[in-house]
């Protein structure tokens, strides 16, 4: 059980386009999904935490305007980077939790790289 | 705030031993939760052990114990019996109390030589 699947796990794309990921719990409903940038070499860095029909929490110094999140079902939420640039090429991984989990259980990630 | 603190950027250990990941935490909250995950070259992150704060008992889950102290604020990570399938990178990381989000530490980069 808790499993967390994430599409796509790659995304190659050109400077100024949109790309959205998708984070889905299969087996759980999901009352909160975190979204989270790791850098190569380094831990991960939470940005922000969405929660089922409301606007999602953003952690300081990440842009909501860049980095879009929907949570609009129980199990599903996407995060949008738009007009991305190389900068924002990364390892971006969700999570999800339900109501009464302590722990979160994480997607595979997506690499994303921006030319 | 809430910091973690894993002081140990690579363990190298020979197959079969046991091996101890260091982790220390800082929080002035009275509950809190402790988790180690492992992250293999693949990059997904996988759930090992959680430890509430106010659990008596130190938490096990098969070949992984966490050591939990709660007056020296340190939750280390105990892998017994170590395969070369351990091999990968290892984060302790925290929940404060009232929040479900996650702070990480720096991890530790395990390496188990056959």
């Amino acid at each position: 059980g808790a499993v967390v699947s994430q599409h796509p796990s790659w995304v190659i794309c050109k400077s100024g386009t949109s790309v959205k990921i998708e984070c889905r719990s299969l087996d759980f409903q999901a009352t909160t999904m975190f979204w989270y940038r790791q850098f190569p070499k380094q831990s991960l860095m939470l940005m922000a935490t969405s929660n089922e029909g409301s606007k999602a929490t953003y952690e300081q110094g990440v842009e909501k305007d860049k980095f879009l999140i929907n949570h609009a079902s129980l199990t599903l939420s996407t995060l949008t980077v738009t007009s991305a640039h190389p900068e924002d090429s990364s390892f971006y991984i969700c999570s999800a939790t339900g109501q009464l989990q302590e722990t979160q259980y994480f997607g595979p990630g997506t690499r994303l790289l921006v030319l | 705030a809430q910091k973690i603190t894993q002081t140990q950027p690579g363990m190298f250990v020979q197959e079969k031993e046991a091996v101890t990941l260091d982790c220390t935490y800082d929080t002035s909250d009275q509950s809190y939760g402790l988790f180690w995950y492992k992250q293999p070259s693949s990059g997904e992150m996988i759930f090992l052990i959680y430890q509430g704060s106010y659990d008596e008992q130190n938490a096990t889950e098969g070949r992984y114990s966490l050591n939990f102290q709660k007056a020296r604020k340190s939750a280390n990570l105990v892998i017994s019996a170590s395969q070369l399938g351990d091999s990968a990178m290892y984060f302790c990381a925290m929940s404060p109390q009232g929040a479900q989000k996650l702070v990480f530490g720096q991890g530790t980069r395990l390496t188990i030589n056959p």
